[in-house]
């Protein structure tokens, strides 16, 4: 079936500018997680699904990212006044009812220039 | 205080020989999982092999295996038969009790060599 999928691959923009990153988690997946990867770092939690609702939001560095999921499938997570320190692959997860295994999309590369 | 270590930033291996990466962890938690992931160079993370902290067995997958020494808190990564295609970035994650999130360790760089 069907990968978690994420859009776009690839995502320029300028410093200060407001971005949409989307995930499309797998098909009856219930819990939907964005990670942030710099670098040559491992990656890094940012906020959890579970359904609608953000079930643990604490790894959102500051109030200029937020994420939602408003009908319990696709995820759109958005950020403000974009810094060059944002600049980095945002990597989208989900996995099913019964198991807690994560399943990865091929993430979004962000350059803030 | 860091929660997984990986030490080893890059290995090589020969190609059809086996080869351990090694992943310490530090919980207080008496139950969690612990993960491994591929990430090749074209970036997608690939779940690899999954061992929670009351399976009595070391998990297998393939040519995947889980060294699991609870007492050591360690969870290393046995790979058999090494491929050219194995060659990429593993991360060793763990998933407490409760929690959705993932705690990544920095990842070791395996090379396998023909």
């Amino acid at each position: 079936g069907a990968g978690v999928s994420q859009t776009p691959s690839n995502k320029v923009t300028e410093k200060g500018k407001y971005v949409e990153l989307r995930c499309d988690p797998i098909s009856g997946h219930t819990a939907l997680y964005w990670y942030r990867q710099s670098l040559g770092q491992g990656p890094e939690f940012l906020i959890y699904f579970q359904g609608t609702g953000a079930a643990d939001d604490s790894g959102l560095p500051n109030d200029r990212f937020f994420a939602v999921r408003p009908e319990g499938s696709v995820s759109t997570l958005k950020i403000q006044r974009t810094e060059r320190g944002d600049s980095a692959v945002y990597l989208c997860a989900s996995s099913p009812p019964t198991r807690d295994t994560q399943y990865f999309g091929p993430g979004t590369r962000l350059t803030v220039l | 205080a860091q929660k997984i270590t990986q030490t080893q930033p890059g290995m090589f291996v020969q190609e059809k020989e086996a080869v351990t990466l090694d992943c310490t962890y530090d919980t207080s938690d008496p139950s969690y999982g612990l993960f491994w992931y591929k990430q090749p160079s074209s970036g997608e993370m690939i779940f690899l092999i999954y061992q929670g902290s009351y399976d009595q067995q070391n998990a297998t997958e393939g040519r995947y295996s889980l060294n699991f020494q609870k007492a050591r808190k360690s969870a290393n990564l046995v790979i058999s038969a090494s491929q050219l295609g194995d060659s990429a970035m593993y991360f060793c994650a763990m998933r407490e009790e409760g929690e959705g999130k993932l705690i990544f360790g920095q990842g070791t760089e395996l090379s396998v060599k023909p």
